[in-house]
């Protein structure tokens, strides 16, 4: 299994801001994963964090607004650029394998 | 192209009754299927997943579930609830073309226990 953290778990932010939320897992994993959950909602995936190459964006979701990084097995970025109060909500990353996807605890941002 | 479909968004239910959320899945191709579940203000813990084999699944909690391929379908069932499984359930499919480990999610169940 692999235990995943965010930071920050919460955050207040004004709009026309950005904000990048970090997620670190504990052992090297294959695949990172990006999600948002809008208030009330189900988990929509965002892109698919590639170590060492650009992300892959799902329909919907553009690299101009969600900047991601993963320099490692370990690690990754998700930027929320120019906020607006649609950014609401909590953003999910996970790791693992093709078999099994751990996730983060999330971070919930308020854009006000 | 993959969908998941939870049939039920709220599910009440008092203690110590059992207790099925029920899950439908579309796909052309063989798939992985999981449950999850999301205590409020958590991220997600994974209950169980299917991967191949035998189709009655057992996971943490005394959850279990049944892949029923001719009715694409993996419900999700526990015989007696307690009021710590008062949570939101969700169903999640992915599979082997699926560009590895990419899930994608149903709506979401409530399950509501009472005492």
């Amino acid at each position: 299994s692999a235990v995943i953290s965010q930071k920050p778990s919460r955050d207040i932010c004004q709009r026309g801001t950005s904000l990048t939320i970090q997620c670190q897992v504990d052992s090297q994993v294959t695949m990172m994963f990006w999600y948002r959950q809008q208030p009330g909602q189900s988990l929509t995936l965002i892109a698919t964090a590639n170590q060492g190459s650009e992300a892959t964006y799902e329909s919907g979701f553009v690299i101009d607004k969600f900047p991601i990084s993963r320099p490692n097995l370990t690690f990754s970025t998700l930027t929320v650029s120019n906020m607006s109060p649609e950014d609401s909500s909590i953003y999910l990353c996970s790791g693992g394998t093709n078999y099994e996807q751990y996730f983060g605890p999330g971070t919930r941002l308020t854009v006000t | 192209a993959q969908s998941v479909t939870q049939l039920d968004s709220q599910v009440p239910v008092f203690e110590e009754a059992p207790v099925e959320l029920r899950c439908n899945y579309s796909s052309s191709v063989s798939v992985y299927l999981f449950w999850y579940v999301q205590y409020p203000n958590q991220g997600l813990q994974l209950l169980l997943k299917y991967l191949s084999g035998s189709t009655l699944v057992k996971g943490i909690n005394g959850f279990e579930a049944e892949f029923n391929k001719s009715q694409t379908s993996f419900h999700l069932r526990k015989p007696s609830v307690h009021i710590s499984d008062t949570a939101e359930y969700f169903c999640a499919v992915s599979g082997p073309h699926n560009q590895g480990g990419k899930l994608i999610f149903g709506q979401g169940t409530e399950l509501s226990v009472k005492p």
